[in-house]
């Protein structure tokens, strides 16, 4: 199974809103209401940030939304802080009941 | 709340195999599906497979079939990763991660094991 599609980076300035795409397929994102987000600092393990495309965890904060048209989900992030700097993944429940990572997106506040 | 730990640093020869053990807190290990996941330097997380709470079910991603094994000891709360025929390219670490109740994402996870193989 191909890893999802994302953008390598992305980068925005403190305050403003990003989005990160995560394009799959009919086999996985399209089929699957079942799309998590994580983040990930350097050396450290990954934190779920959103699960079944668009809810959150308990204490995860509400600038990190989730949402999916197609294909295609997407992260978005608003108020954009300096912490928010780091790598983000979005995973994809998918055929033969496997699971799958996109490639990861850096991102960076200006 | 669930805390997963994990043994401790491998140094492989090529073409050995590595068992990675990940022993879980609190009563709930008999429920929980296991994953395990891993991450070469520098690059993406990548699924590696999940084993269910009885242990009898495993799926693993394509890449790994006929390398990896999954395993679990119900009596220890613990889950063990194999991987055979190492090559330089499983230098990774690897995760165990697992999921809560009514949610649908890996929510714990385990503080890492650094393979590295190398002749």
């Amino acid at each position: 199974q191909s890893a999802l599609t994302q953008p390598a980076s992305v980068s925005g300035s403190p305050g403003r809103s990003i989005t990160i795409s995560c394009s799959g397929t009919s086999s996985d994102v399209g089929t699957y209401d079942y799309v998590s987000w994580y983040q990930q600092h350097p050396g450290k393990a990954p934190l779920l940030l959103i699960f079944d495309v668009s809810k959150r965890p308990s204490g995860v904060s509400n600038r990190f939304s989730g949402s999916k048209s197609g294909n295609t989900a997407s992260l978005t992030i608003s108020g954009l802080q300096a912490e928010d700097a780091a790598d983000y993944y979005c995973c994809s429940f998918g055929r033969g009941s496997t699971w799958v990572f996109g490639g990861g997106t850096k991102l960076t506040v200006l | 709340q669930v805390q997963l730990v994990q043994s401790g640093s491998e140094l492989k020869k090529p073409g050995a195999s590595v068992n990675v053990s990940c022993k879980a807190s609190g009563n709930t290990f008999s429920r929980r599906y296991m994953h395990w996941v891993r991450q070469a330097p520098g690059q993406r997380l990548e699924w590696m497979g999940v084993i269910d709470p009885s242990g009898v079910s495993t799926i693993y991603a394509q890449r790994f079939q006929g390398r990896v094994t999954m395993t679990r000891a119900t009596s220890t709360s613990t889950v063990y990763m194999e991987l055979s025929s190492l090559k330089s390219e499983d230098t990774a670490s690897y995760y165990c991660a697992t999921e809560k109740e009514a949610v649908a994402g890996l929510v714990y996870w385990g503080q890492g094991t650094l393979v590295t193989v190398s002749s």
